[in-house]
């Protein structure tokens, strides 16, 4: 059983610095892994998404990588702001439909 | 183009109650799926569809139900509602031309007593 994991729960950051939120999981048969973004009360938005055969994507200011033999993702927010403040979800895709979800980390950019 | 929407947005139901939450798309995906988000925990799948007239169980089936008539509506029922399912649901569908990525719903926030 695919097992995903986010850590930290929750992280805090002053403004400008830069974020590195961590995913990992447990059976390296992935098709892709997508990152997400959650703001409270709200639906999911999906951010990135990396195919198995990519080594990183990139999206303004945001930056993800895969390493597939190792289980791990890494998503890089630059100069964090404010409105970067949400929960951010990985999930990865391990058949057709199936996609396995961590529990998110919380970020708080203080200004 | 609304995207995934979701119909209540919240509810508070009393142990034993039925309910039907609604999810419509209007992208023309050819997948659909609900999931429930608790504290703590990942989301995870309950019921999924992979085309109008299918549905198929997920990872936490037991105590709903789901139907598929219209391609573009997919339908989670509870029959008795119990508290263990308090929690938020959330729809979302994809097609598979697109990596199967997913578009989700803003949920709905369920409450039972």
């Amino acid at each position: 059983k695919q097992e995903v994991t986010q850590i930290p729960a929750a992280l805090s950051v002053p403004e400008g610095e830069n974020l590195v939120l961590n995913c990992s999981f447990t059976d390296s048969a992935i098709y892709n892994l997508q990152w997400f973004r959650q703001d409270p009360g709200k639906g999911l938005t999906s951010l990135l998404l990396i195919q198995s055969s990519q080594r990183e994507q990139t999206s303004g200011r945001l930056n993800a990588s895969l390493d597939k033999s190792s289980g791990r993702s890494t998503l890089y927010i630059a100069a964090s702001q404010p409105g970067d403040s949400a929960t951010y979800l990985c999930a990865v895709r391990h058949g057709d439909y199936k996609l396995s979800f961590g529990a998110g980390t919380t970020v708080t950019v203080r200004a | 183009n609304a995207g995934v929407t979701q119909t209540p947005k919240f509810r508070v139901l009393k142990t034993g109650q039925s309910m039907t939450l609604l999810c419509a798309q209007d992208m023309n995906h050819e997948y659909m799926y609900w999931y429930r988000q608790d504290p703590g925990m990942g989301l995870r799948l309950i019921h999924y569809s992979v085309g109008e007239g299918t549905t198929a169980k997920g990872e936490v089936p037991d105590g709903y139900n789901v139907s598929r008539l219209k391609k573009q509506n997919f339908l989670l029922g509870l029959e008795s509602a119990a508290p263990s399912q308090t929690s938020v649901y959330f729809c979302a569908s994809s097609r598979p031309d697109r990596f199967y990525e997913q578009y989700f719903g803003p949920g709905t926030r369920l409450t039972v007593t």
